[in-house]
């Protein structure tokens, strides 16, 4: 099977600017989590998605949102982007939400 | 607040020797441990996991200790291989059916020499 795979792998934006961030999952996968990844703050959990609901969140602000589609392909989105917000975003599927999850190579997402 | 705590940010063991990674939680409804392995350009890899009502989990050169009472778990490799250096994570999650929220530590690099 192939793996998560994350779409760009990698991205420049400039601060105030918007960008959108692709994940597919595993195939047969249903659900999707994904992570903010900073030297500073290791890793940290954003959002998961089961059956394209929202299961569980994060302690990021309102500007970082997701949503996940009947494919179980999902996307998460940053809103007026800051500098801090430059990081690894990691996406990780698992069958269910009760199993060992898998990461994907992540987006390096640079803001300047 | 960091809930989980990885307080040695690297470890350096020659080829062959023990590693052992520690790694202590502050959340007493964390029920659920896993360890990750992470090389550089790649997401991290499931090495490992092991759920509170055990105290040793092993998985062939990987063996994983919970200390429940001490909140503090442990990752030991043996022998160590070059191929192990990268760096390890240490997550938990409340309950085995909550995996698809991890709480991560910052990480500890892991050098074997050869």
């Amino acid at each position: 099977k192939a793996g998560v795979t994350q779409t760009p792998r990698y991205l420049i934006k400039t601060r105030g600017q918007q960008v959108t961030l692709s994940c597919s999952p595993i195939s047969g996968h249903r659900s999707v989590s994904w992570y903010q990844q900073t030297p500073g703050q290791g890793l940290q959990f954003l959002f998961e998605y089961f059956s394209e609901t929202q299961r569980n969140k994060g302690n990021f602000p309102g500007r970082f949102s997701g949503r996940q589609f009947s494919n179980s392909r999902s996307e998460m989105n940053v809103s007026t982007l800051e500098l801090g917000d430059s990081a690894l975003y990691l996406c990780a599927s698992s069958p269910q939400a009760t199993d060992t999850q898998y990461f994907g190579p992540g987006t390096r997402l640079t803001v300047l | 607040d960091q809930q989980v705590k990885q307080n040695s940010p690297s470890l350096s063991v020659q080829e062959g020797r023990i590693s052992i990674l520690n790694c202590d939680y502050t959340n007493s409804m964390f029920d659920y441990f896993l360890w990750y392995k992470k090389y550089p350009a790649e997401g991290p890899t499931f090495l490992i996991s092991i759920s509170s009502i055990k105290d040793k989990n092993e998985d062939g050169r990987f063996t994983v200790f919970l200390n429940k009472s001490a909140k503090h778990l442990s990752l030991h490799i043996v022998p160590s291989q070059p191929g192990d250096s990268a760096v390890y994570f240490c997550a938990a999650s409340v309950g085995s059916s909550n995996t698809g929220k991890l709480i991560f530590g910052q990480g500890t690099t892991l050098q074997v020499k050869p």
